[in-house]
């Protein structure tokens, strides 16, 4: 069993659609988790990170951490054709050995039409 | 912003042959940096995690004689493939962390070897 699992899609929605993209994970000693966008062929770079349970909204972004079912999850609202992308989540363990090492979910890749 | 450059961004090479990736942090310092391959419609698989002015930590299953990482400098690090063969064609990305931080993670635009 992978660390963590997500589904790799393809999602493919409407511009304005609400999507939903989630990873389970085996760890439970992740405390750190971190959304990434990746374009093609280029580096992930950063879209949301939180800590333990709880939810975190930055404008049409919300991640969503629940570790007692080790779900997490990122909604994307009035999505747009910009949003096309491959999104990975990933995740951490505070301190240790593992400290900064970043286990990532395979990547969804979501494709946004007008 | 933290910027992280690698660069090449693309290149080919002969069997047999070696090849150096480099990895800076343009405005940080950057204790720790982190070597992924990444297959096409896969996920990022850490190789090794690299901290400056000591030996690298390779991952499982990682050869640590044909993937060699050096990191002399807070802001550099490079990786060679050595004696590189068609197997080892991949999509190779770096990242830097910036020091103290937890989720400051930036990553480099990845390099693009294909082992002729």
């Amino acid at each position: 069993q992978k660390e963590v699992e997500q589904d790799p899609g393809p999602l493919s929605v409407p511009e304005g659609a609400i999507v939903s993209l989630n990873c389970t994970y085996s760890n439970s000693a992740f405390q750190y988790f971190m959304w990434y966008r990746q374009y093609s062929r280029k580096g992930p770079e950063l879209l949301m990170y939180t800590y333990s349970s709880g939810n975190k909204e930055d404008g049409r972004f919300t991640a969503q951490v629940d570790k007692s079912s080790k779900y997490i999850s990122l909604f994307i609202r009035d999505s747009q054709p910009s949003d096309s992308a491959t999104y990975l989540c990933a995740m951490s363990e505070p301190g240790g050995t593992s400290y900064g090492k970043l286990t990532f979910g395979q990547g969804t890749i979501l494709t946004v039409h007008p | 912003g933290a910027v992280v450059s690698q660069h090449p961004s693309r290149v080919i090479c002969k069997s047999g042959t070696s090849v150096k990736i480099e990895c800076r942090s343009l405005d940080f310092q950057a204790t720790t940096m982190f070597w992924y391959r990444q297959f096409p419609k896969q996920s990022l698989m850490l190789m090794a995690t690299s901290n400056e002015g000591s030996k690298a930590t390779y991952e499982q299953g990682v050869e640590k004689d044909k993937f060699l990482i050096n990191h002399a400098s807070l802001t550099l690090s490079t990786l060679t493939v050595t004696s590189a063969h068609p197997e080892d064609s991949s999509f190779y990305i770096c990242s830097a962390r910036r020091t103290g931080t937890v989720y400051g993670y930036t990553f480099g635009s990845g390099t693009r070897l294909t082992v002729v």
